[in-house]
Formats: structure tokens, sequence, C-alpha cells
């Protein structure tokens, strides 16, 4: 069936970085965008951007761009985010999901990321 | 503040039905933007429960139901259950911001 699972929970220090990993598999991975989301503590979904797997073209949060890159490896079947100067305000949990035609089916289970000092 | 504006919360009793709505504007919904809704249960992946405005993934009851009109696009859940109270987030684009993706805010819904 098709799956996407997600790496493990983080906890980073204000101004590091985090990559988060997304292992795709029971499809052919090159043939869908993957879409990243994310959600603070008790509030809504936010759209952070998306990445092409097949042209690796992007589109990224206008409020995330300069400290976010979205990659794909297509040897693992593996979609990966990375955000930088990480804030408080970052901490959430990270959803990556399969994009067809515009939805997304079906999404990750999801990583925290707690950013604390 | 979120681009698609939903009502932070809906109830409704076994039984009865509820709607869920997505109000846009000229630059997401009302632009031809296709309008997508998920299903969040506590404490979980959101889940899709309606695509392309209308369309019901394979698996998803006939009790849910979407419809847009304009700027504007609505869930409906007929014959409630327990088991559907989650938080519902309606999805679109906007072209305003480049194609990105938004969401609505989120609707808790509440069975009585």
């Amino acid at each position: 069936q098709v799956q996407l699972v997600q790496s493990g929970a983080e906890v980073k220090k204000p101004g590091a970085s985090v990559k988060v990993s997304c292992k795709a598999s029971g499809y052919t991975f090159t043939s869908y965008g993957i879409s990243w989301v994310r959600q603070a503590p008790g509030q809504g979904l936010e759209w952070m951007g998306w990445i092409s797997v097949y042209t690796g073209n992007t589109n990224y949060a206008q409020n995330l761009q300069g400290r976010i890159t979205m990659t794909t490896d297509t040897s693992t079947t593996t979609a990966y985010m990375e955000l930088r100067s990480l804030r408080s305000d970052d901490t959430a949990v990270y959803y990556c999901a399969r994009e067809l035609d515009g939805w997304f089916d079906p999404w990750g289970q999801g990583t925290l990321v707690t950013v604390s000092s | 503040q979120s681009v698609l504006t939903q009502p932070p919360s809906v109830s409704g009793a076994p039984g009865q039905r509820v709607t869920i709505s997505c109000t846009g504007s000229s630059s997401n919904i009302g632009a031809g933007y296709d309008v997508h809704w998920y299903q969040q249960l506590p404490g979980t992946a959101p889940k899709l429960l309606i695509y392309g405005n209308i369309n019901r993934p394979s698996g998803v009851p006939d009790r849910f139901s979407g419809s847009k009109s304009g700027t504007s696009a609505s869930l409906a859940i007929t014959g409630l259950q327990a088991e559907d109270e989650a938080d519902y987030y309606c999805h679109s684009y906007d072209s305003s911001l480049s194609g990105s993706g938004i969401f609505g805010g989120g609707t808790k819904l509440t069975v009585l």
C-alpha cells in the first residue's frame, strides 16, 4: 500500500537546523510531488512547500523562503525537508504528503520538532 | 489569520446533518482553484476526505459530501456518528501567493 514513513522526533536549539526525512513506498516515486505541511501545538495546518520529484522544481511558502530546502533522493525514494535558523515558533509537527493533482494523499505520520534552549 | 475562513467549531447530535463552510476570495477559490477537505482525528495525521471539490476517495462514506460555489466551498456530513468528532480543514491554492497552498483555520466538530 502507498505509505510515507517519516524520521523520528528532534529537539534543536534556537539557530540550529533540522532535516526531516520521508520514505515513500508502494507507488512510483517520480510520478508525484511531495508537499510539506506543519502544525504548531494546538494550531491549524500550515503549507510549507512542494517539490516535484521528477524535475526537482520547488515552490516554497513566502514566509519560509531563505530558510527552507526540499530535496529528494530517487535511489532511496526518500524526500527531505531542511529548515535552518530555527526559532521557538518553528516548534511543530511536520508532515510530508504525496501530492496528486493538487490534493494530498496519503500523509506521513508526522515528525515533532521541538526548538528550545 | 488564515486565507481561507472556516467556523472554529460546529456541533450536532448523532444522526443529524452539519455543514462546514470555507470562504475564500477571488484569488483562490474564486479564481477556479479546487478545494480539498481533510479530517484530522485527535493525535493523528490528516486524512483526505474530499478532493476536487466534490470527489470522495474510496473508503470514505457517502455521508460526506463537498460542494463549491463562487468564492466558497462547503463540507456536509449527514447521519452524524460519534467517530466523526474531529478537526476538519479545507485546502486550496492562491494566485496572489505565487500558487502557494493555503489551508482554512480548521473546524472542530463535536458530536453531542
